[in-house]
């Protein structure tokens, strides 16, 4: 199956912070590309969505200005979470789709982030 | 609004049968899928359902009944290393573009 990888694995912040998050497909182009959010025990909550060459679309409730989304090319989609705080540790999980009428979505290994 | 219904923990013995049921409540629907997650890991795809019916895949099993907003995961023959966290995520589509929201999860632990 097709491969997505997702760049660091865990990362620990001092509050104030900004981390960006990297996401990769390895062997096919992503059209489009999702960032999720997992506090421990809960389900993966969708943040946004990003097309290639586009601005993401993201949920109600999620700040675009402290989830910066950025999807430069069709194999690399990046997060920052901006200004980072306590709260916003979690596990940050990308998943690609190829489009074309191919609808699976691969999931990235996930990004633990623990803010200091 | 969009809101996936699935138990919250199911507890099973190993070589036994499990059902995992989700019901929905969406707009633009375009099939239920079915996610494996261990605890720490990303969720991994099972199985998905477009159309009514039952889909196989070795021992885990799926079905999907549009009408009732209702679908399940059977698990059979279960083993130490299916204890995980199964998610039911709906595909939807909106404004032509395709969104999977997952349900809160079904937490599995099988028992020897």
């Amino acid at each position: 199956g097709a491969v997505v990888s997702q760049h660091p694995s865990w990362v620990i912040c001092k509050s104030g912070t900004s981390v960006k998050i990297e996401c990769r497909s390895l062997d096919f182009q992503a059209t489009t590309m999702f960032w999720y959010r997992q506090f421990p025990k809960q389900s993966l909550m969708l943040m946004a969505t990003s097309n290639e060459g586009s601005k993401a679309t993201y949920e109600q409730g999620v700040e675009k200005d402290k989830f910066l989304i950025n999807h430069a090319s069709l194999t690399l989609s990046t997060l920052t979470v901006t200004s980072a705080h306590p709260e916003d540790s979690s596990f940050y999980i990308c998943s690609a789709r190829a489009g074309g009428g191919q609808e699976t979505q691969y999931f990235g290994p996930g990004t633990r982030l623990l803010v200091l | 609004g969009q809101s996936l219904e699935q138990p919250s923990e199911v507890t099973a013995v190993e070589g036994a049968i499990v059902q995992i049921n989700c019901t929905y409540q969406t707009s633009g629907f375009y099939g239920l899928s079915w996610y494996q997650q261990h605890d720490g890991g990303a969720p991994t795809f099972l199985s998905y359902n477009g159309l009514d019916g039952l889909e196989e895949t070795g021992r885990f099993s799926s079905f999907l009944s549009r009408s009732d907003s209702y679908g399940y995961l059977l698990l059979q023959e279960l083993q130490m290393k299916d204890s995980a966290s199964y998610f039911c995520a709906v595909r939807s589509r909106m404004d032509s573009s395709y969104k999977l929201i997952f349900g809160s999860g079904t937490r599995l632990l099988v028992r020897p």
